[in-house]
């Protein structure tokens, strides 16, 4: 499995566009790229999921180049709410086994 | 609530005595998963079953530990002669393949303190 690299923590204040940017340099064919949110004392959440360009849900965006090396989330118009850890994870497709977690980016949104 | 559920939501336990947690997945799921979690870190994958074969364990599983699924439906984790180091926040996760989304469902975690 694909190793991930993103930064340890970020802030940012209410309203502004975050963006997360996490690093696969070995990614393979059959990878997806996948991200999570961890509220404290809760499981993590799926946020997204996406193979190349661009994935847009009612959450999040996601983007990634044709190389695949790198992606970026976008969390939109950030509120105090979203402060939380985010895990960026590459998953093999149709795989049923584990999750490789990090130590993900923990953001912090200010008001 | 449809989602995974846990239980106990906590368990303190002294040093050497045994504990076992329950995972009830998400009903149409065919996947459940087992991670550890300790602060500061990401979770650890532990094991997962397919139904009621369970298909993959990891290292970190020493012999203390022991999962089942039974009849592919709800799934106990139990750790025997508990040892301080087993403190940490138990997850559960269940999943249903679906073309090419994979997404895992996790539950709320069971903390264990050892004493």
């Amino acid at each position: 499995l694909a190793k991930t690299t993103q930064p340890i923590s970020m802030d940012s204040y209410e309203g502004q566009e975050v963006n997360i940017t996490c690093s696969h340099n070995n990614i393979a064919t059959n990878d997806y790229i996948t991200w999570y949110q961890q509220f404290p004392s809760q499981g993590p959440r799926f946020i997204i999921q996406g193979y190349k360009t661009k994935v847009t849900n009612e959450v999040a965006s996601l983007f990634i180049p044709a190389d695949r090396k790198s992606s970026t989330l976008s969390l939109p118009r950030v509120s105090l709410s979203d402060t939380a850890v985010y895990y960026c994870l590459v998953v093999i497709y149709s795989s049923a086994s584990k999750i490789i977690f990090g130590s993900g980016t923990r953001l912090s949104i200010r008001p | 609530d449809t989602g995974v559920s846990q239980d106990p939501r906590h368990k303190i336990t002294k040093r050497g005595q045994n504990v076992t947690f329950r995972c009830d997945p998400i009903s149409e799921h065919n996947r459940l998963y087992w991670y550890r979690q300790t602060l500061g870190q990401g979770p650890e994958f532990l094991t997962y079953f397919q139904n009621e074969a369970q298909l993959e364990k990891s290292r970190l599983l020493s012999d203390r530990f022991s999962a089942e699924r039974p009849k592919g439906s709800f799934s106990t984790l139990e750790i025997q002669r508990t040892e301080q180091g087993d403190s940490a926040m138990y997850l559960c996760a269940s999943s249903l393949e679906r073309g090419s989304s994979y997404e895992q469902y996790f539950g709320p975690g069971t903390r264990l303190t050892v004493t």
